[in-house]
């Protein structure tokens, strides 16, 4: 069974810090590693899916890497801002199409 | 827009008097999932529908069960829940093997709260 660790469980940091966060898992057998954001009332929206060791995604200020010889995913956010307050969220995607999940990291920005 | 849809958003049921939380997709897609996620707590997939095919996790309790009428919609019963079933049910579609199997896209979820 997979576990998935995420650090730390929550963050506040001032506007125009950047920060990032942790996915650790034990294995490699999984063909994904998804990222997910997760606003206060909204559906979780997909960030970054990555399959390859090595692998580095970016989307504006947001990036993210994948080392799946080590077992680890980082999430990277430049500068943030309020309106990157949410859950992230990190799944391995298992074959036979499931999502195994991490119990997120809340991340506050304040202003 | 395309999209997957969750009703109610909040649901209030008393311990022991059966409910159903809807979900339906405008994505046309083959697979829709059942999590449930209590809090603080990584959500935990319940089921899933492969097109009509049902697929139970192991540690699923009996008392969960789910219905998938068409490829738009997706019921999740509780036959009799406990105090411990409150929790945010969240619903969610992929494609499956065709296109990209890699992708699940969410509803908003249902929070649960059992009197």
């Amino acid at each position: 069974i997979l576990n998935v660790e995420q650090s730390p469980q929550s963050l506040h940091v001032q506007e125009g810090d950047s920060t990032n966060f942790t996915c650790s898992f034990p294995s490699s057998n999984f063909y994904a590693l998804h990222w997910y954001r997760w606003e206060t009332a909204k559906s979780p929206e997909a960030l970054f899916v990555m399959t390859l060791n090595g692998d580095e995604k970016k989307k504006g200020r947001i990036s993210a890497t994948l080392n799946t010889k080590e077992g680890y995913s980082y999430l990277y956010i430049k500068g943030s801002q309020p309106e990157d307050s949410a859950t992230y969220l990190c799944a391995l995607g298992e074959y036979g199409n499931k999502l195994v999940f991490g119990a997120g990291t809340i991340l506050r920005v304040k202003s | 827009d395309a999209m997957v849809i969750q009703n109610p958003r909040y649901q209030v049921t008393q311990f022991g008097k059966p409910v159903t939380l809807s979900c339906s997709q405008t994505l046309n897609h083959n697979v829709m999932y059942w999590y449930q996620q209590k809090s603080s707590q990584a959500p935990k997939l319940l089921f899933h529908y492969y097109d009509k095919d049902f697929n139970n996790e192991a540690d699923t309790p009996d008392n969960f069960q789910s219905r998938r009428p068409n490829t738009s919609f997706c019921f999740l019963d509780i036959r009799s829940p406990g105090l411990g079933d409150a929790a945010m049910y969240l619903c969610a579609t992929s494609r499956g093997s065709t296109g990209s199997p890699y992708e699940q896209y969410f509803g908003p979820g249902t929070r649960l709260t059992v009197t």
